[in-house]
């Protein structure tokens, strides 16, 4: 069974990139079966796709959010990566890992959720 | 604003059966699956239903989704108090080339 776990800082000061790692178990990250990708949801609130990657390279990104989202596979850690640069309050959130089935179109597969909160 | 639209609560006795709706566009929900997660307070999202109306292993079948044109529906019957959660829909907008959600709706079992 596949499994998700994310890691990374907790707290990024206004203007700086926020970096989270996701690292994959119990499968492949060059598996055809998945795009790896990122969700958040500010305390309180709905759930705001972030983007997806398929491990080749292809990536999807929230055109919200696009020109401040890098998302990034490493096949030899068996890992994907989400940066954000220049935040501010307003991406203060809990940030999830997840795979989005490509045959299937949902997420089936998510991390337990990381709060990251923007703050000097 | 979220691209799909619910109702923000919805509740019901346990036992009953109670529907959350969840309205689209012809560019998302009208020409795409929509699949439905399930959130208990404090938990992440868990996949319910996908590709409109079929469940996950391990979903029981008092949790039933479906979807006509532009609007789609997530059904659950026998309600528990365990059901009490925050519920999601979800699909793909192509007018957006972006993944949307709803709002969200919050299930109180009374």
């Amino acid at each position: 069974q596949l499994q998700l776990q994310e890691s990374g800082p907790g707290l990024v000061k206004p203007s700086e990139t926020l970096s989270l790692t996701c690292t994959v178990s119990g499968g492949s990250i060059s598996s055809s079966s998945y795009y790896w990708g990122w969700i958040r949801q500010p305390p309180g609130k709905g759930l705001e796709w972030i983007g997806s990657m398929y491990y080749s390279g292809s990536t999807y990104y929230n055109p919200s959010l696009k020109s401040r989202v890098t998302i990034s596979v490493d096949t030899s850690k068996n890992q994907f990566s989400l940066k954000l640069k220049s935040v501010t309050a307003a991406d203060t959130a809990v940030y999830y890992c997840a795979t989005l089935h490509r045959l299937l179109d949902c997420f089936d597969h998510w991390g337990q959720g990381t709060l990251v909160t923007v703050s000097s | 604003q979220s691209v799909l639209t619910q109702p923000p609560s919805v509740s019901a006795a346990p036992g009953q059966k109670v529907t959350i709706s969840c309205s689209g566009s012809s560019s998302s929900l009208g020409n795409n699956y929509v699949s439905w997660y399930q959130q208990l307070p404090g938990t992440a999202p868990k996949l319910l239903i996908y590709e409109n109306n079929k469940r996950p292993s391990g979903i029981p079948d008092r949790f039933s989704g479906s979807k006509s044109g532009t609007s789609a529906t997530l059904g659950i019957s026998g309600l528990q108090t365990g059901d009490e959660a925050d519920y999601y829909c979800g699909t793909w907008d192509s007018n957006l080339g972006a993944v949307g959600f709803g709002g969200g709706t919050k299930l109180t079992v009374l």
